[in-house]
């Protein structure tokens, strides 16, 4: 799987947009990139994901480079339920292939 | 999205003896399921991949006589910590894979003392 570079720690006041960069400059054609989070003492939760269409769900945006090179995960109204480390992970779809997580960015959103 | 269910979510034991960690998925059929381990601010590691019917594939530097993995049907998955030492107290979490993604238990935490 392709390596990811996240910053290792990120602010946002609540209420604000929370932009969270990842670089996965070695990516291959058949990979996606996956957004995970995980609250302090849980289990990772699973965000959002994408080929090279941006995507958006309930949770979040998802903005992926047109050369694929890198993304960025928006959470576009971050509360402080939000406070948690953000894993971006790039792996095929399809297959059994591992999930295999870096150090993640730690973002605390601030009252 | 898919539900992991994991058991317990924490569990203290005396060193020397063995403890069982379930994993279950309620809503899918995880055909692979994988085990993390995760120490106080460290990322997750992956100790092993296990898939249903078939022995487990363990990452390198983990033991396979110690973390016994057994993934019998589609929705469970169990590790064993045989003879638990103090440094294997650690969180654990399991993933279990399907409808093209992966989904996370909740964690165990186990101390070993």
């Amino acid at each position: 799987d392709a390596k990811t570079t996240q910053p290792p720690s990120m602010d946002c006041a609540e209420g604000r947009a929370a932009n969270l960069p990842c670089n996965h400059s070695t990516i291959s054609g058949n990979e996606y990139v996956y957004w995970y989070r995980q609250i302090h003492s849980q289990g990772p939760q699973y965000i959002i994901h994408g080929l090279k269409n941006n995507e958006t769900n309930e949770m979040a945006s998802l903005i992926i480079t047109e050369d694929r090179k890198s993304s960025t995960l928006i959470l576009p109204h971050a509360t402080l339920r939000d406070t948690a480390v953000y894993y971006c992970i790039v792996r095929a779809f399809q297959g059994a292939q591992k999930l295999v997580f870096g150090q993640g960015t730690r973002l605390t959103i601030n009252p | 999205g898919a539900v992991v269910s994991q058991h317990p979510s924490w569990v203290i034991c005396k060193s020397g003896t063995s403890v069982k960690i379930e994993c279950r998925s309620l809503d899918f059929q995880a055909t692979t399921m994988f085990w993390y381990r995760q120490f106080p601010k460290q990322s997750l590691m992956l100790m092993a991949t296990s898939n249903e019917g078939s022995k487990a594939t363990y990452e390198q530097g983990v033991e396979k006589d110690k973390f016994l993995i057994n993934h019998a049907s589609l929705t469970l998955s169990t590790l064993t910590v045989t003879s638990a030492h103090p440094e294997d107290s650690s969180f654990y979490i399991c993933s279990g894979r399907g409808g093209g993604g992966a989904f996370f238990g909740q964690g165990t935490r186990l101390t070993v003392v």
